[in-house]
């Protein structure tokens, strides 16, 4: 089980827009910044989202974040068949003094 | 271009150690500005952050391993590594090498990944 909690999957049709949501608690999500993690078959993870809504360079700008409490969505727009994988929030966990994951969200473009 | 490899034997038997070796190119392993991490996956448990290595030389681990494990890193080959001891079948994961950037919230960078799975 993981700490923060994702759907299991989301599907939408091609130039789309869908959103991933993940929730936690006040000692994760409520009080300290998300990132979210690209994972596509065959690849290394890639870092799509710092800081619950930053871009990192070379990332488009088709992907979005936002938080509100302690939940914080992903949201990706113009979806393309390129966007399939699945896609992880982290964020640091002040109880655990570490950092938590969401179990990933398996992204389909129907 | 920033490339991290995992390598290490795929298989391990139970209560032996897990040794894995994460090669860094492209960046300063030694650099104040990053740490290295070690994640792993499971089917069972998801991600799962094992530990981070500082450059001060200073490390912090995940409370249910953290008698087992030890990441260290070698300056003069730009490696990391991580070494897991007594393993058991729940040890049998995806083990990720990643950098960590305060900049950016945590990690950055991650490597592909390498399964390894604790059988005898």
């Amino acid at each position: 089980q993981s700490v923060l909690t994702q759907p299991p999957s989301v599907s939408e049709a091609p130039r789309q827009r869908v959103t991933i949501s993940c929730s936690g608690s006040t000692s994760n999500i409520g009080n300290n910044a998300v990132n979210w993690y690209q994972h596509l078959p065959g690849k290394a993870p890639k870092l799509l989202i710092y800081f619950d809504g930053l871009l990192p360079p070379g990332v488009s700008g088709r992907f979005s974040g936002s938080k509100s409490g302690t939940s914080v969505s992903l949201a990706i727009s113009g979806l393309q068949s390129e966007d399939e994988g699945v896609y992880y929030c982290a964020s640091w966990d002040d109880s655990l003094n570490g950092w938590v994951f969401g179990g990933g969200t398996k992204l389909t473009v129907l | 271009q920033v490339r991290l490899q995992e390598s290490g034997p795929g298989l391990v038997q139970p209560s032996e150690t897990l040794s894995l070796t994460c090669s860094v190119s492209g960046v300063s392993i030694s650099s104040g500005n990053y740490y290295w991490v070690w994640i792993r996956q499971t089917p069972g448990k998801g991600l799962e952050w094992i530990g981070s290595f500082f450059y001060t030389g200073s490390a912090s681990y995940t409370p249910s391993v953290k008698s087992r494990v030890t990441i260290s890193v070698d300056t003069s080959k730009s490696q990391v590594s991580l070494k897991l001891s007594s393993v058991t079948a729940a040890d049998t994961a995806v083990y990720f090498c990643a950098r960590g950037r305060d900049g950016y919230n945590g990690v950055d960078y991650w490597g592909q990944g390498t399964l390894v799975s604790v059988t005898s």
